[in-house]
């Protein structure tokens, strides 16, 4: 079952905060964000874990609640570079599900 | 460090041909998995391969089908393409097949089918 992302995209200018939300109707174990610009591959942000591990980089934050099977992904003080399509990832034994993307364009 | 590599970059193929993509893992990963990314979506799970042997597989038709080498390289192969498969498609390696390991995407092979 493909996660349901939300917003489809957003606007922002540089310095706005903005939160990128991923629902799954199944029990997740692990949720992975990934970013990806325009004609290129995706690029690993963040993993996290059931019971409140995380992997990633330190400038991006993001929560994993596993009772609502939701995970948010927070964009604060935006950059032109954060511009792109992000995903979220719901993975089972490396099998990564992604869903349908939130595309996000910071404007001077 | 060489990343995830992916060759060719570019192919055009027409209705009913084959082709073979492939992918070299970023050193140290001995974990393949590749997908299929229409334009405008997210990408698809097509299969994963690792110890040389298929491991999990997405929802596609037996038309694709893969393989992974002893130096842990994999190629995808599909078969009478339509003109639906028409996508980019990405390779992504990681460490093993714990749920915790980062993929690393290659550039991926646009494939156009005329």
């Amino acid at each position: 079952q493909q996660p349901v992302q939300s917003p489809q995209a957003v606007i922002l200018r540089e310095g706005e905060d903005a939160v990128i939300n991923c629902s799954s109707s199944k029990a997740l174990y692990s949720v992975h964000w990934y970013r990806q610009k325009h004609g290129e591959a995706p690029v690993f942000l963040m993993i996290l874990l059931k019971g409140g591990e995380q992997k990633g980089h330190e400038k991006i934050s993001a929560s994993f609640n596993e009772k609502k099977q939701q995970s948010s992904l927070y964009l604060t003080a935006s950059q032109l570079s954060y511009s792109g399509t992000y995903f979220c990832g719901t993975e089972k034994g490396g099998k990564l599900i992604f869903g349908q993307g939130t595309e996000l364009s910071v404007k001077p | 460090d060489a990343g995830v590599t992916q060759s060719p970059t570019h192919l055009i193929k027409t209705r009913g041909q084959q082709v073979t993509l492939r992918c070299s893992p970023k050193s140290g990963h001995d974990t393949v998995s590749w997908y299929q990314q229409a334009l405008g979506q997210g990408p698809q799970f097509i299969f994963q391969y690792y110890e040389e042997e298929e491991r999990q597989r997405g929802n596609f038709p037996d038309r694709f089908s893969g393989h992974q080498f002893p130096n842990y390289s994999s190629e995808l192969n599909v078969n009478a393409l339509l003109l639906g498969d028409s996508a980019l498609y990405l390779c992504a390696s990681s460490l093993g097949l714990a749920d915790y390991n980062e993929q690393f995407f290659g550039p991926g092979t646009r494939l156009t089918v005329l």
